[in-house]
């Protein structure tokens, strides 16, 4: 069974922190994904990355980056959290070539006040 | 930039009837998914279509790709209220495994 694995449920944290969101998955993956979920506009990609150390922006980059050190951990890092990236953040993987579906995590519900 | 699109955004339907859910895209693509997402879960994959013409089919839901229109569809067989979840297109840009989403259609089927 493929597992993507976030590091928390939940997070609550102060605006300004440095805040990371950790993603491990176990099934080898090349490509590994960030995106936020917010009410009304879907899922929106803010980083892809398709091997180690190699990332690409999404469509919201914005306020984070990542880091890819090792195949299979990938996160996601907020510089200096902001009150509008309280979101759901959703981390993925899949193998490179798009023969397969990419498989989620079970997602960080993020709230800075 | 890509745009993926779905409509309609909301769809409630009673059971027992059919519809289906429209996923347009603007960039060229040969890979399209279909996931499902219930209320405080996350997403589970449905359907995966990986070329024009794709037809898959799994119990009451068929999916379908054209690749010219750019456009898939995802068909709802005599609903029942074990299908009320939110549902996502997603399109593989370019064929370079970078994925982008629609903003996804939620279903409520009521009896």
């Amino acid at each position: 069974d493929v597992k993507v694995t976030q590091s928390s449920r939940y997070l609550v944290k102060r605006t300004g922190e440095k805040v990371f969101l950790e993603c491990v998955q176990d099934m080898d993956h090349e490509n590994m994904f960030w995106y936020r979920q917010d009410p009304g506009l879907g899922l929106r990609l803010i980083y892809f990355s398709y091997d180690v150390k190699m990332k690409e922006k999404g469509d919201i980059p914005e306020g984070y980056s990542v880091s890819r050190e090792k195949k299979e951990r990938f996160s996601l890092i907020l510089e200096s959290a902001s009150t509008n990236q309280t979101s759901m953040y959703l981390c993925a993987s899949s193998f490179e070539g798009g023969l397969a579906e990419a498989f989620f995590g079970q997602g960080t519900r993020l709230t800075v006040v | 930039e890509l745009k993926v699109e779905q409509n309609p955004l909301f769809l409630s339907m009673q059971e027992g009837k059919n519809y289906t859910i429209y996923c347009n895209y603007s960039t060229t693509s040969d890979r399209l998914y279909w996931y499902r997402q219930d209320p405080g879960k996350s997403l589970e994959s449905l359907f995966v279509l990986l070329s024009n013409g794709a037809v898959k089919q799994e119990g009451r839901l068929m999916a379908s790709l054209d690749t010219k229109a750019r456009l898939s569809t995802l068909h709802i067989t005599a609903a029942v209220h074990d299908l009320s979840a939110t549902y996502f297109c997603a399109v593989d840009v370019f064929n370079t495994d970078k994925l982008i989403f629609g903003t996804g259609t939620r279903l409520q089927v009521f009896p």
